[in-house]
């Protein structure tokens, strides 16, 4: 059985840095066509694609928060960690690891999802 | 970076309807297109990926279907359980994003 856990602060405060780790179980890090995503959810909105990593160690991030993120993974320990710079109100949200699956063509998709993990931004 | 829109942002419908959900993408995506739903409180559910595969053990009601910059995602005869929030994907290019999603309610 595949699953992901998200784990990291319920609160953090304006300016400060968060961290989130992503454990994952039935499958492994290093298998080629598998890697692991991050997507958050303010609270009332649409989902919002973060970043990826893959099993050659290639990262991806959001367009508008690239300079914010960081995305690692340590195999051994079957964990993925995002960090998120410079934390601001609007970043509280629910944030969630996802397994991608890379298929033929280099088609992908988020299965399964971790439960999430709710955020809050406040001093 | 691609769009992704849907229509309508929300609609009612009773057990048994038949509901159809449009995407579409700013350009074209192939069928790099996947669809998902969402309960309150829970995390999305993989429902189709690849436009139109059916995930396993997801209900053969759903279905999807479309090519290019157009899809749809239909629901045969809704049931009770299928009451959620319904977002595309596309994964034809980094960043793979979302759709603003669509919410099915009870009419």
């Amino acid at each position: 059985q595949v699953t992901l856990k998200e784990s990291g602060p319920v609160l953090v405060k304006p300016t400060e840095t968060l961290t989130l780790t992503c454990t994952v179980s039935g499958f492994s890090l290093s298998n080629a066509r598998m890697g692991v995503s991050w997507i958050r959810q303010p609270p009332g909105k649409a989902l919002e694609w973060l970043a990826h990593i893959f099993s050659n160690d290639e990262k991806s991030y959001s367009t508008s928060l690239k300079s914010r993120l960081t995305i690692s993974k340590d195999t051994s320990k079957s964990q993925v960690v995002l960090t998120m710079t410079n934390m601001d109100p609007v970043d509280t949200a629910t944030y969630y690891c996802a397994r991608t699956i890379v298929g033929p063509y280099k088609v992908s998709w988020f299965d399964p999802w971790g439960q999430g993990t709710l955020v809050t931004v406040s001093s | 970076d691609i769009q992704m829109t849907q229509s309508p942002s929300s609609l009612s419908a009773s057990v048994g309807d038949r509901v159809t959900i449009t995407c579409r993408a700013s350009q074209s995506i192939s069928s790099y297109l996947n669809w998902y739903q969402q309960k309150p409180g829970k995390a999305p559910k993989l429902l189709i990926y690849a436009a139109s595969s059916l995930q396993s053990g997801v209900p053969s009601r759903f279905s999807g279907s479309g090519s290019g910059t157009d899809f749809t995602l239909t629901i045969s005869s809704l049931q009770p359980e299928d009451f959620a929030t319904y977002y595309c994907q596309q994964s034809y290019s980094t960043p793979p994003d979302f759709g603003p999603g669509t919410k099915v309610d009870i009419k």
